[in-house]
């Protein structure tokens, strides 16, 4: 079963404070999201990648840079914090081979605060 | 602009129920359609999914009904029970997903006995 893991969890951070948002998948999949969650906007895509040093920017990238340093790893980055980016983040990955469903396989989320 | 379309934005039924949740889409070239849940505190789990090439979809207690005329699809919930109350997202995607799905904003879905 995929297996995505997200740190931190939980994260309260002032504005203007710097954060990174940390993901691993183990199933050797190529491709990889940043998600955010909010009431009211379900979930939006921000940054994406199809393997390692490979980038696209998704729906609502404002704010946000992303870093893809391996297949496993994918990091989200908010350098200036603000409030509006308090959110629940979720990373998910997907494989890409023969049959591929395009599902997507889920983190366990990371909650943000930005004061 | 929201591609993909979602209502209502709660549903509330009794149990053995069947509870309708739908969702419309703009994009012409979306072919892959989704349905997630996701219960309180969890994340987001692929429920069910349909391409075009059909337009019924079952699994279980759970069907997709598909209308690629009028760009809309649902996902019916049969025999409704306490513990499929969450929040459903139906999505949709290219056939080039690799570019990620979009989401419908969500129907939460309440299920009482």
């Amino acid at each position: 079963e995929a297996a995505v893991t997200q740190s931190p969890r939980n994260k309260v951070t002032v504005t203007g404070g710097n954060v990174t948002l940390s993901c691993r998948q183990t199933n050797s999949h190529n491709y990889m999201y940043w998600y955010r969650q909010d009431t009211g906007h379900g979930l939006r895509l921000i940054h994406y990648s199809y393997g390692a040093g490979n980038l696209q920017i998704g729906d609502v990238p404002d704010g946000y840079k992303a870093t893809r340093t391996t297949q496993e790893d994918f990091f989200l980055l908010l350098e200036l914090a603000s409030p509006s980016q308090t959110s629940l983040y979720f990373c998910a990955s997907s494989d890409d081979g023969q049959g591929n469903t395009g599902q997507l396989y889920f983190g366990e989320g990371s909650k943000l605060t930005v004061l | 602009q929201q591609q993909v379309r979602q209502s209502p934005q709660s549903l509330t039924v009794w149990e053995g129920e069947t509870a309708i949740l739908n969702c419309s889409y703009e994009d012409s070239t979306f072919d892959y359609f989704p349905w997630y849940h996701q219960f309180p505190g969890e994340s987001p789990a692929l429920l069910i999914a349909i391409r075009p090439v059909s337009n019924k979809k079952e699994d279980g207690r759970f069907t997709i009904f598909f209308n690629k005329r009028e760009k809309k699809f649902s996902l019916h919930i049969a025999d409704s029970q306490p513990g499929d109350s969450a929040t459903y997202f139906c999505a949709a995607s290219a056939y080039n997903y690799a570019q990620g799905l979009t989401f419908g904003l969500g129907t939460r879905v309440s299920v009482f006995p």
